[in-house]
């Protein structure tokens, strides 16, 4: 694995249903995020993690969970799906070593349906 | 509340220079990100600026003036290729990245 990698690519999920995307990372980051991307808006924050066994809100976290129980996993979850749900989910990593810019890598995402 | 404000769509030329404006308010600041996305793939990353000034990169440059809320990205020799989204991305207090929505960048020969 070099960088990020989302598991499934793509996925039509009907509404009601329990849903987990992958995302795994090999770059030793401490920090790991969780977005979805929706036509004319910006990147939304779900779930961060500043390190193994921490996680947090972000901005759109209803109906999403998450956990980290190492440093290389980061699995989103959606317990019970609904078609608001829709959109392209981004996992992304950075190192909050304390020194250089903080920069977040992505992974390729995951387009979901919920229909 | 926090906020970032780019153009929603901008066109240019081949072979021309296009400038990508940027405004931002967040509580706290640790840096403005500038992000390029094609379609349908993920972000990659550009340019951080965390103190006053240019930085040049090649083709690309981006500028910050933290009194004034405000960066832009430069985009010099523009190539076909060019054509994307870029995305400002705003660090605050807790080392968050608040989004602006991203400006669509379109490419004539």
């Amino acid at each position: 694995i070099a960088g990020i990698t989302q598991a499934p690519t793509s996925q039509i999920l009907a509404a009601g249903r329990r849903m987990t995307l992958r995302c795994t990372q090999d770059m030793r980051h401490n920090a790991m995020y969780w977005y979805r991307q929706d036509l004319g808006l910006g990147l939304r924050l779900i779930h961060y993690s500043n390190t193994a066994g921490t996680t947090g809100k972000g901005e759109v976290p209803d109906g999403y969970s998450v956990s980290r129980a190492n440093t290389d996993d980061f699995p989103l979850t959606l317990a019970s799906a609904v078609p608001s749900q829709t959109s392209v989910y981004f996992c992304a990593s950075s190192d909050h070593s304390g020194s250089g810019s903080n920069e977040q890598f992505f992974g390729p995402g995951t387009r979901l349906t919920v229909l | 509340g926090q906020n970032i404000d780019q153009p929603t769509e901008m066109t240019a030329t081949e072979g021309a220079i296009v400038q990508i404006n940027c405004t931002y308010q967040t509580s706290g600041f640790n840096g403005l990100f500038w992000y390029q996305q094609h379609a349908g793939e993920a972000p990659t990353f550009l340019s951080y600026n965390v103190l006053d000034g240019l930085e040049e990169k090649g083709r690309f440059s981006s500028f910050l003036s933290r009194s004034k809320g405000y960066s832009y990205l430069l985009l010099k020799e523009l190539q076909m290729k060019d054509s994307a989204s870029y995305l400002c991305a705003a660090m605050d207090s807790n080392y968050q990245l608040i989004w602006g929505a991203g400006t669509k960048l379109i490419i004539k020969p």
